[in-house]
C-alpha cells in the first residue's frame, strides 16, 4: 500500500530552538497534506492542512508563526516548530490522501519531540 | 457537523477471547468509514474500510460492516492475539475532496496471555 514517511522519528532539542519535521509521500502525489499533534493516550488534534504551492489552513487556536508549514512538492511538506518550549513536546503525525484509486488517508509513522 | 463516537475503553480481554468495539457516526451525506490501529510508539496504520452502506472491511481477522440504518462501523474479531494490544481510532471521511479525516478518541485494547 501507500507510504508516508516522516523524518526525524525521535527529536531532542533544547528550548528557544527550531526544529523541522518532514513528511514525504512515497508513491503518490499529494496536494494536500495534514498534520496532527497527540497528546499521550488521547486522540489525534488535526493542527492544519497544508496545501502544495499555497498557504496552510490552520485549525483555531493554533498558532500559525509558531508552527511553520510548507508544502513545496506533491510529495513533501515540512512542519517547523519555531522557538520550541517544553509544552511543545508531543508526538507529531502527518499524513496525506491518495485521491488517486484508493481515496484513502495514510499517515506517518510520527515524530517524537522532546525539547528540553 | 460530523462526529465519531467510539466506546471508551480500555478494553481488557483474554487471548483467543471475542472482540467488539463500538462506533457510531453522525454525518451529513455518505461518507466512508475507516478504522485505524496505532502500536505503541508508532502512527497509524490503516485496518479496513468500507466507502458505502453494506459494504465489509476486513483484514487480519478483523470485520466491520458499514451499517447505514443505525449508523454504525462497529470492529470485531473473533479470536483476540496479545499482538493486538494497540489503540483503535474509528474514523470518517467526507466524501468531498481533500478533508481531513474526522476520530473517534480511540479505544485501548489490552489482551492478556
Amino acid at each position: 500500500g501507500a507510504v508516508v514517511s516522516q523524518h526525524p522519528s525521535r527529536v531532542i532539542c533544547k528550548s528557544g530552538t527550531s526544529v523541522k519535521i518532514e513528511c514525504r509521500s512515497l508513491d503518490f502525489q499529494a496536494t494536500t497534506m495534514f498534520w496532527y499533534r497527540q497528546f499521550p493516550k488521547q486522540s489525534l488534534m488535526l493542527m492544519a492542512t497544508s496545501n502544495e504551492g499555497s498557504k496552510a489552513t490552520y485549525e483555531q487556536g493554533v498558532e500559525k508563526d509558531k508552527f511553520l508549514i510548507n508544502h513545496a512538492s506533491l510529495t513533501l511538506s515540512t512542519l517547523t516548530v519555531t522557538s520550541a518550549h517544553p509544552e511543545d513536546s508531543s508526538f507529531y503525525i502527518c499524513s496525506a490522501r491518495d485521491l488517486s484509486g484508493t481515496d484513502t488517508q495514510y499517515f506517518g509513522p510520527g515524530t517524537r519531540l522532546t525539547v528540553l | 457537523g460530523d462526529s465519531v463516537t467510539q466506546m471508551e475503553g480500555p478494553v481488557t480481554l483474554s487471548e483467543e477471547a471475542f472482540l467488539t468495539i463500538n462506533c457510531t457516526y453522525t454525518a451529513t451525506g455518505y461518507p466512508s468509514l475507516f478504522w485505524y490501529v496505532q502500536y505503541p510508539g508508532e502512527g497509524l496504520q490503516l485496518l479496513l474500510k468500507a466507502t458505502k452502506a453494506d459494504d465489509k472491511g476486513s483484514n487480519k481477522g478483523f470485520e466491520a460492516t458499514y451499517r447505514k440504518e443505525t449508523t454504525s462501523f462497529h470492529l470485531e474479531k473473533g479470536s483476540v492475539q496479545v499482538s493486538d494490544s494497540a489503540v483503535y481510532f474509528c474514523a470518517l471521511s467526507p466524501n468531498s475532496g481533500n478533508t481531513p479525516l474526522v476520530f473517534g478518541k480511540g479505544t485501548r485494547l489490552s489482551v492478556i496471555a
